[in-house]
């Protein structure tokens, strides 16, 4: 079990700039959330997704954001023409059917849109 | 809608006393409530998880939380503080309702600890 992975770990980009981040689950693990935090705040529920299928979007979730988990495994989170809001911590989460809702969670994105 | 209130954005305590961080919480049924420690520049980690057994429910490090329904708390105690528990702590809760289990959390609480 080597954890959940999150890379990269830090992003600086300018703002209408596109960004994508990846998220390595723990592997055996059939769902997978993003959540983002700012600064002096708890973590936001962004999207999860129970295998490849993406169930539950939140209205946080603007148009600009996209998720995908293709095959179940890992998962992309893309944000289009990023704004200065966006400068967060994106943090992504797996957990397992069986072991009721303990979600593990990787070490962050942390994005800085100049 | 389920929320998530932590009582002080930040507690500081001496090394060796009781360590006490409010949660309340709102919810229309009986939730699922947890504790996460977040360690500067890591993700988050579980303390301890209230699912319906047991009120008071022991978790990692020393530390443990009471469900008090009538009280709708979940607070988190450690009767001796340790200076490697100085962290950002966030209480959450999850619809059991949601089989999502997405969770709401609270905005945390940063305990510092004293020599």
């Amino acid at each position: 079990d080597t954890g959940v992975s999150q890379n990269p770990r830090h992003k600086i980009t300018k703002r209408g700039q596109n960004v994508t981040f990846r998220c390595d689950p723990i592997s055996e693990h059939n769902r997978l959330y993003w959540y983002r935090q700012t600064l002096g705040q708890g973590p936001e529920f962004l999207t999860y997704f129970q295998n490849e299928a993406q169930l539950e979007k939140s209205r946080l979730l603007s148009d600009r954001f996209s998720a995908e988990r293709p095959k179940g495994s890992f998962s992309t989170l893309e944000i289009q023409r990023t704004e200065q809001g966006d400068s967060a911590m994106y943090l992504c989460a797996s957990s397992f059917t069986g072991v009721l809702y303990e979600q593990y969670f990787g070490p962050g994105t942390r994005l800085t849109v100049t | 809608a389920q929320s998530v209130t932590q009582l002080g954005s930040h507690v500081s305590v001496s090394e060796g006393a009781l360590v006490l961080l409010r949660c309340n919480y709102s919810s229309s049924v009986p939730p699922y409530l947890f504790w996460y420690v977040q360690y500067p520049n890591q993700g988050l980690q579980l303390l301890l998880k209230y699912t319906s057994a047991a009120t008071l429910v022991k978790g990692i490090n020393g530390f443990e939380a009471e469900f008090k329904k009538s009280e709708t708390s979940f607070h988190l105690t450690k009767p001796s503080a340790h200076m490697s528990d100085a962290a950002e702590y966030f209480c959450a809760v999850s619809d059991r309702g949601n089989q999502g289990g997405k969770l709401i959390f609270g905005q945390g609480t940063e305990l510092s600890v004293k020599p």
